[in-house]
């Protein structure tokens, strides 16, 4: 069975510093996607990123990136210039291409934004 | 068009009650998904249809909870005999086709008393 992890269930950062949330992964397939989701507190989880396992460009989304390590199954992802904007609960997610699309999810890192 | 929807957003409901969710998923979007998500976790998939065909069924879904998708458009998720132990969010999500992103509804907060 696929699993997700997350290693840190807090992380906080000072407004317009950069911080790094990490994920790491385990499964057999091959074909599989990445994705980390944004769950603001009280409103409606949002994708933020995603990442095919077939590409090894790392994707990038405006301040968002990620860095993607296929053989040690890690795919962290990193806020650049953070803002308040960006506080909230943030989940790795990992979807098999065998799969209906299915999402299997980590436990969530609490990202806090400070002043 | 104005995302998906799912009514109601707070269920309180005593033990041994049945109770109903709804999810109205963006219009064009032919695949829907449920999930469960319990404080401070990530969300557990439940359940999966693809148009009105219910193609996947986790082992979290005991038999007292059944969702259906008439016609492929909205989705519907009961649970009978509500325990505390269903107390959570429900979340629904729908995607058009493939892997791709998931747009999520605000949940529907079931408490169980």
């Amino acid at each position: 069975a696929q699993t997700v992890t997350q290693s840190q269930p807090e992380m906080s950062v000072q407004e317009a510093e950069t911080v790094t949330l990490s994920c790491t992964y385990d499964t057999s397939e091959s074909d599989y996607y990445l994705f980390w989701y944004k769950q603001p507190p009280s409103r409606q989880m949002i994708l933020v990123i995603r990442q095919e396992a077939y590409k090894q460009q790392n994707a990038t989304e405006n301040r968002f990136s990620v860095n993607f390590q296929k053989a040690a199954k890690s795919f962290s992802l990193k806020i650049s210039d953070s803002q308040l904007g960006d506080a909230a609960m943030y989940f790795c997610a990992y979807s098999a291409g065998t799969s209906y699309g299915k999402l299997t999810f980590g436990q969530g890192t609490i990202l806090t934004v400070h002043p | 068009d104005t995302g998906v929807s799912q009514n109601p957003r707070h269920k309180i409901t005593k033990r041994g009650q049945n109770v109903t969710f709804r999810c109205d998923p963006i219009s064009e979007h032919n695949r829907l998904y449920w999930y469960r998500q319990t404080l401070g976790q990530g969300p557990e998939f439940l359940t999966y249809f693809q148009n009105e065909a219910q193609l996947e069924k986790s082992r979290l879904l005991s038999d007292r909870f059944s969702a259906e998708r008439p016609k492929g458009s909205f989705s519907t998720l009961e649970i009978q005999r509500t325990e505390q132990g269903d107390s959570a969010m429900y979340l629904c999500a729908s995607t058009g086709s493939g892997p791709g992103e998931q747009f999520f509804g605000p949940g529907t907060r079931l408490t169980v008393l």
